[in-house]
């Protein structure tokens, strides 16, 4: 099974800043995905990315507020823009390796 | 009417008992069925994963895939405190992505 790192595993932000979030992979794998998991709800997902094109974005989530980058197979990277308190939420990043396997999540706070 | 349905819970039972935690979906594409456990602040772990119709047994766990019904369910037999978490059941076809459950949140009381 892929073993994730994704880091950072929490922080706060003042509105109107950036966050990057990084997903790091312990083997090649084609497919990632992020997801938002607000307290208490199931995961939505924002976009896939795949290596060596564009990330697909689901409705709702537009490439200028989530900005992802796929520089090769076993990294991501999720920027949550312009941030406000709407976007506190767990952020987590997944990978397709014959089954779904999950980071630990990133728990944003936007103040 | 969302691809997957699960009931949020939440489920209480006492230590010992047979929990069964169910999932319906919509789309006959679906081939894929895995159950994840979510303790709180921590990401999904996965627990089980079936391919099709059928039972899979891992230890106290039986992970059940009725396609005819487009039924799942997980059961846990002799349950534990530590398996007080939120189990969420997923699906994956020909659409390059997963579709998940809403969560049942489940409570093993000592």
């Amino acid at each position: 099974s892929a073993v994730i790192s994704q880091k950072p595993s929490r922080d706060i932000c003042q509105r109107g800043t950036s966050l990057t979030i990084q997903c790091q992979v312990d083997s090649q794998v084609t497919m990632m995905f992020w997801y938002r998991q607000q307290p208490g709800q199931s995961l939505t997902l924002i976009a896939t990315a795949n290596q060596g094109s564009e990330a697909t974005y689901e409705s709702g989530f537009v490439i200028d507020k989530f900005p992802i980058s796929r520089p090769n197979l076993t990294f991501s990277t999720l920027t949550v823009s312009n941030m406000s308190p709407e976007d506190s939420s767990i952020y987590l990043c997944s990978v397709l390796d014959m089954r779904a396997f999950f980071g630990q999540g990133t728990r944003l706070t936007v103040v | 009417q969302k691809e997957v349905e699960q009931d949020p819970g939440p489920l209480s039972v006492p230590e010992g008992a047979i929990v069964s935690l169910n999932c319906t979906y919509s789309n006959s594409a679906f081939q894929y069925f895995m159950w994840y456990r979510q303790y709180s602040r921590k990401g999904p772990e996965l627990l089980m994963y079936t391919y099709s119709s059928g039972n899979k047994e891992d230890g106290r766990f039986t992970a059940q895939v009725d396609k005819s019904s487009k039924y799942i369910s997980l059961f846990i037999r002799d349950s534990q405190p530590s398996d007080s978490a939120t189990y969420l059941c997923a699906a994956w076809g020909n659409f390059n992505k997963f579709y998940f459950g809403s969560g049942t949140k489940l409570n093993v009381k000592p």
